[in-house]
C-alpha cells in the first residue's frame, strides 16, 4: 500500500494552524498513524486508529479522515512542534510509511 | 517504565551479516509484538517485520526475506534483528518499537529504542 504525503515541506509561524495530508493508495478504512519524529530522535507517535490521540500528546493536534484520505492538523503551533510527520498504515503488511513532511519554522 | 534499549553502532564490511539486539522492560515482554524498522540517512521510515516474543511466530516484508532472521530470547526479555549480505544501501539507523494492537488500528508503535546505526563500507 503506497502513502503520499502532502506538502513535503511546510513553513509556518508559532500560532498558526497547519494541516497535513496523507492520501493511500487502496482503501486502509482507519488503519492510519501519525508519527512525529525530531533530528536524531527516535519517531514518537500521535495518533493512532486515524483520530485517537496517544496519551500525553497535547490535545492541539488531532487527526481525521477514513478510506484513503487522511489529515492530521495542529491547531496552534508551538516551538517544539517543528518536526519531521509522517502517516503510516498499520492495515496490512507490510506497513508503509508516508515520505514525511517536514515542518519548518517561517 | 516502558523502555526499550538497543544495542551500540555497527561497522561492517559489504557481504558481511549484523545482528542488533533490543532489550525490552517496564511491561510484560510476550504481550506485545516487537516491530523493526530502519530508516537510511535523510530518508523516511521503512517497516521491516515483527516478532511475536510469546509464540516466536515472525512475519517479514518481503524485501527483505531471505536476508533478516529476528529472534527473542524471553528469559532476557530480548528481541534480536539479524541482517545479512549487507551491501551500502543498508546503511541506516536500525529502530525496534513495541507494537501496540488495537481494533481500530491494527498495530501502532507506542515506544521505540533509541536507534543503532548500521554503517555499511569497505
Amino acid at each position: 500500500i503506497q502513502m503520499t504525503q502532502s506538502p513535503s515541506s511546510l513553513s509556518a509561524s508559532v500560532g498558526d494552524r497547519v494541516t497535513i495530508t496523507c492520501r493511500a493508495s487502496e482503501n486502509i478504512f482507519t488503519y492510519l498513524n501519525w508519527y512525529q519524529q525530531k533530528i536524531g530522535k527516535a519517531p514518537k507517535v500521535l495518533i493512532y486508529a486515524a483520530s485517537s490521540l496517544q496519551s500525553g500528546v497535547p490535545s492541539r493536534f488531532s487527526g481525521s479522515g477514513s478510506g484513503t484520505d487522511f489529515t492530521l492538523t495542529i491547531s496552534s503551533l508551538q516551538s517544539e512542534d517543528f518536526a519531521t510527520y509522517y502517516c503510516g498504515q498499520s492495515y496490512a503488511t507490510p506497513y508503509t510509511f508516508g515520505q514525511g513532511t517536514k515542518l519548518e519554522i517561517k | 517504565q516502558v523502555q526499550l534499549v538497543q544495542s551500540g553502532a555497527e561497522l561492517r564490511k559489504p557481504a558481511a551479516s549484523v545482528r542488533v539486539s533490543c532489550k525490552a522492560s517496564g511491561y510484560s515482554f510476550t504481550d506485545y509484538h516487537i516491530h523493526w524498522l530502519r530508516q537510511a540517512p535523510g530518508q523516511g521510515l521503512q517497516w521491516m517485520g515483527r516478532i511475536n516474543p510469546n509464540s516466536g511466530g515472525i512475519d517479514y516484508a518481503q524485501k527483505f526475506q531471505g536476508r533478516v532472521t529476528m529472534t527473542r530470547d524471553t528469559s532476557i526479555t530480548t528481541a534480536y534483528m539479524e541482517l545479512s549480505r549487507l551491501t551500502s544501501d543498508d546503511t541506516a539507523i536500525y529502530y525496534c518499537a513495541r507494537g501496540m494492537t488495537t481494533v481500530s488500528s491494527g498495530a501502532h508503535f507506542d515506544y521505540w529504542g533509541q536507534g543503532a546505526l548500521v554503517t555499511v563500507s569497505s
